[in-house]
């Protein structure tokens, strides 16, 4: 089946890039996409990228995809701490199904 | 109105109780879900009804039962749940029904405790 991973926790300070990365295993899903989950919250989804497009962008969120590797990846500009959160990468598994990775744990300091 | 509305947001109960968590979603969504989130893990999928007729089964215990009343609700009755139930329960819906559905609105969940 399909396996999604990504590292598990990111540390940045406030005004910097922030670039979480996810790895997967099949490529045979069609969109790609990120969720953010704030503290004691449900998952908002941020954005997501065309399986046929190398790079999305959107204000201040840049999704860059690399078929050839397996990986997707989003930059946050200018990072602040309304950013800090959990940032899941998500594909699709199959009919009505997402496949998550584990998150990764953004923590913004001043 | 593009809220997914999840009640209630904290539920205590024992092993022995027999409660339900409730979702609602106005936005003439077909699809709707329920997720397990263990803390520090990503959600897990459990159930999936697709135009109010249940579509997949994630293997779930049959101590979770859920319920579709009609196109803007979606139930989770539980009863006999252990200690290793505790959970947020997440109830998400999307617009389209299909193999690559990725775009879901999510609830705040239901934060459930069993003691």
């Amino acid at each position: 089946g399909e396996d999604v991973e990504q590292s598990l926790f990111l540390s940045v300070r406030e005004g910097d890039s922030s670039v979480i990365n996810c790895t997967y295993t099949d490529s045979s899903s069609t969109y790609l996409y990120w969720y953010k989950q704030e503290p004691g919250a449900g998952l908002q989804l941020l954005t997501y990228i065309f399986s046929n497009m190398d790079m999305k962008q959107d204000q201040r969120l840049t999704v860059l995809l690399n078929k050839k590797d397996k990986h997707l990846s989003l930059r946050i500009a200018d990072t602040q701490t309304g950013d800090s959160a959990i940032y899941f990468c998500a594909l699709s598994g199959g009919y009505n199904k997402l496949i998550f990775g584990a998150g990764t744990r953004l923590a913004v300091h001043p | 109105d593009t809220e997914v509305t999840q009640t209630p947001k904290h539920l205590v109960m024992g092993m022995t109780n027999k409660k339900s968590l409730k979702c609602e979603q106005h936005m003439g969504h077909r699809a709707m879900y329920w997720y397990k989130q263990k803390a520090k893990k990503p959600p897990e999928l459990m159930f999936v009804y697709s135009y109010e007729k249940l579509s997949i089964n994630e293997s779930v215990p049959s101590r979770f039962s859920p319920e579709c009343p009609n196109s803007s609700l979606l139930n989770l009755h539980l009863h006999a749940l252990q200690p290793e139930d505790s959970a947020l329960y997440l109830c998400a819906s999307s617009q389209n029904t299909g193999k690559n559905t990725g775009e879901l609105f999510f609830g705040e969940g239901s934060r459930l405790t069993v003691l």
